[in-house]
């Protein structure tokens, strides 16, 4: 079955501990994203990359680190200098990005992390 | 910066009846995809249904439509004979056509049905 896993489902971390979710896609898709959902909020975007070993920033990258070295991989940290790292992470993919068409992003069951 | 608003927090509805879900956006351009996704008590997020700027066409999948008004930056989603699994946290999005593939989502409407 093709998908989007993420793992682990539930994440305690202690504070000042970094700590990585995981995310691994077989739809071949070439583009990756993380988001935060914390309550109340929609889904607010962390990290992407369009395509291997590139990433940019989304609109609350601070206190997170990622990785993209393989297509199917796109592994994300949340460092210590994440002050409220306490929400639901989701990992999402799409295909290769054109602008002529829809590009909808498919998403994994998501992590939730608490910080102890 | 394209904003997303989706102004009711919660909507409740009776099972066989419709109901509609509000959404308006903030954008400067003219072409661009909107999106309902919707997300069940799992939090596994599903796509609903799609949109495409330029058509003017409202897209329709089964009980699901919306009242695409371009002027007015308006992308309503309409669930007609709602029934319970209908029940859950719905968001509205958007993409830019120009500024590759992220979108940018609405805070979300939960949507409870009751029997």
């Amino acid at each position: 079955d093709g998908g989007i896993t993420q793992s682990p489902k539930y994440l305690f971390r202690k504070e000042g501990q970094n700590v990585t979710l995981s995310c691994e896609q077989n739809l071949n898709h070439d583009a990756m994203y993380w988001y935060r959902q914390d309550p109340g909020q929609g889904l607010r975007l962390i990290y992407y990359s369009q395509i291997v070993n590139d990433f940019q920033k989304g609109d609350i990258a601070e206190g997170y680190s990622v990785s993209r070295e393989k297509k199917e991989s796109f592994p994300l940290t949340v460092t210590s200098a994440q002050k409220n790292p306490t929400a639901f992470y989701l990992c999402a993919s799409s295909p290769r990005t054109s602008p002529s068409s829809y590009n909808e992003q498919f998403f994994g069951p998501g992590t939730r992390l608490t910080v102890l | 910066a394209q904003t997303v608003t989706q102004s009711q927090p919660e909507m409740s509805v009776q099972e066989a009846e419709t109901v509609t879900l509000s959404c308006t956006y903030d954008t400067s351009e003219s072409d661009y995809y909107l999106f309902w996704y919707k997300q069940p008590p799992s939090r596994q997020m599903i796509l609903v249904i799609r949109q495409e700027a330029y058509k003017q066409q409202n897209a329709t999948e089964n009980r699901f439509s919306v009242n695409f008004q371009k002027a007015a930056k308006s992308f309503s989603l309409k669930i007609s004979d709602s029934q319970l699994g209908d029940a859950a946290m719905y968001f509205c999005a958007y993409r830019s056509a120009r500024s590759g593939s992220r979108l940018t989502f609405g805070e979300g409407t939960q949507l409870t049905v009751n029997p």
